[in-house]
């Protein structure tokens, strides 16, 4: 079965550490993103990559970094400059960037205290 | 103000019950119209596209009005299987590719 993984399902950090989480896709799409949902507010794009070797930065990308080095990873790295981490992350990917229907993974929710 | 906005709710309704979702957008420049639907601490799923003379797909009908920016969602003999929160979504060209934006959600409880 094609699909979007994410793990771990939840995650608890202390605050100042960095924690990576995982996305991997094996539907042979292009173009992948990273998402954060927070309660009482839309999904908002953290960072998008169209191609491995390439991302750009959505709309909140400050506090954290991500890497495409296969086609079927798109991990993230929230750093402790992030704020306000703790929230609901999620990954999705498209066939190409121009794609409209996203695929979205069970998403990992990350816990810092 | 944002730019895709909703009724939060909850919407409360029985079985059976017809319930409508509105959504409206800010940018004019929005292409592309979808409803996903999303359960409690899981990831959104596509419900629907929603296109300009309006589309039925079973119980569900969504229309879109371009002059109002306005879309909304209508749900005929709801079921229990229908709680979840809805999702409007809209795209937009943006620096190369399709953006989308999320509304916060419309929560939908259907009860026996």
């Amino acid at each position: 079965d094609g699909g979007i993984t994410q793990s771990p399902k939840y995650l608890f950090r202390k605050e100042g550490q960095n924690v990576t989480l995982s996305c991997e896709q094996n539907l042979n799409h292009d173009a992948m993103y990273w998402y954060r949902q927070d309660p009482g507010q839309g999904l908002r794009l953290i960072y998008y990559s169209q191609i491995v070797n390439d991302f750009q930065k959505g709309d909140i990308a400050e506090g954290y970094s991500v890497s495409r080095e296969k086609k079927e990873s798109f991990p993230l790295t929230v750093t402790s400059a992030q704020k306000n981490p703790t929230a609901f992350y999620l990954c999705a990917s498209t066939r190409t960037l121009g794609s409209y229907e996203q695929y979205f993974g069970p998403g990992t929710r990350l816990t810092v205290t | 103000r944002k730019e895709v906005e909703q009724d939060p709710g909850p919407f409360n309704v029985p079985e059976g019950a017809t319930v409508a979702f509105n959504c409206t957008y800010s940018n004019s420049a929005s292409q592309s119209f979808f409803w996903y639907r999303q359960d409690c601490r899981k990831e959104p799923k596509l419900l629907m596209s929603v296109y300009s003379s309006g589309n039925e797909d079973g119980r569900f009908t969504a229309q879109l009005n371009r002059a109002s920016q306005y879309i909304s969602l209508l749900i005929r003999d709801s079921k229990l299987s229908d709680s979840a929160t809805y999702l409007c979504v809209v795209s937009y060209l943006n620096t190369g590719f399709q953006k989308l934006v999320f509304g916060t959600g419309t929560r939908l409880l259907v009860s026996p």
